[in-house]
């Protein structure tokens, strides 16, 4: 199975700042990589998918970078509804594993 | 617009079985490849199975493998997942989630239930 990780596992920022959180995949899974946003008690939400299309409806501030082992998921501009967690997940092959989660809290 | 709506949930004994319901509306169920995907209590999420849109294909995480069944009825617009020989461990919040790609698997969820909470008992 392929394994993915996260970094940094929680970060804390302010209200425009630029934030970049970065995943890798165990092996290459080229370009199937997603992003997805989720709130407490709320399911997740799809950001990104194939590591940079951003899903319609999705603030422009999200981008999504990467290809191979090595992803990014970016915010140009933190506004006060992106405090949350974010996921990757690898959609190359099943089962389609998630990364531990970042979590983005207010500084 | 894309409505899936789980049930089923609620506490067990270690060793039960329960069986989760999935009643997906606004779109064309026997389309789309589904998904059950579950988060552990103050957890990330775990990838739990998957099926193609007309049932033929299964797939497991390996931590379910043997205990869990994934199914549905496309007559009945339903996805269900028949949880077996329960652990503490299993204890979550279960997801029925859609997969975007129609009937391809892509793996990747564009619309998400609200979940459903398992809790089993020692």
């Amino acid at each position: 199975d392929i394994q993915m990780t996260q970094s940094p596992s929680s970060l804390s920022a302010s209200v425009g700042d630029r934030v970049t959180i970065t995943c890798r995949a165990s092996q290459s899974i080229s370009s199937y990589l997603n992003w997805y946003q989720q709130k407490p008690g709320k399911a997740p939400k799809l950001l990104i998918y194939t590591a940079s299309s951003l899903r319609s409806g999705v603030p422009s501030r999200f981008s999504g970078s990467g290809s191979g082992t090595d992803f990014s998921l970016s915010i140009s501009s933190l506004q006060p509804e992106d405090f949350a967690t974010y996921y990757c997940q690898q959609s190359y092959s099943p089962p389609f594993t998630f990364g531990p989660g970042t979590k983005v809290d207010i500084k | 617009q894309v409505q899936l709506v789980e049930s089923g949930g609620g506490v067990v004994q270690s060793g039960r079985s329960l069986r989760l319901s999935c009643a997906a509306s606004g779109f064309t169920f026997n389309s789309h490849t589904m998904y059950w995907v579950r988060q552990a209590p103050g957890k990330g999420l775990e990838w739990v199975a998957l099926i193609s849109y007309d049932g033929s294909k299964k797939y497991y995480a390996d931590s379910v493998k043997g205990r869990f069944t994934i199914s549905r009825d496309n007559s009945k617009n339903t996805l269900y997942l028949q949880m077996n020989s329960l652990k503490p461990e299993d204890t979550a919040v279960y997801y029925c989630a859609r997969d975007g790609g129609g009937i391809a698997v892509t793996g990747t969820i564009d619309y998400w239930g609200q979940g459903t909470l398992v809790t089993v008992s020692s």
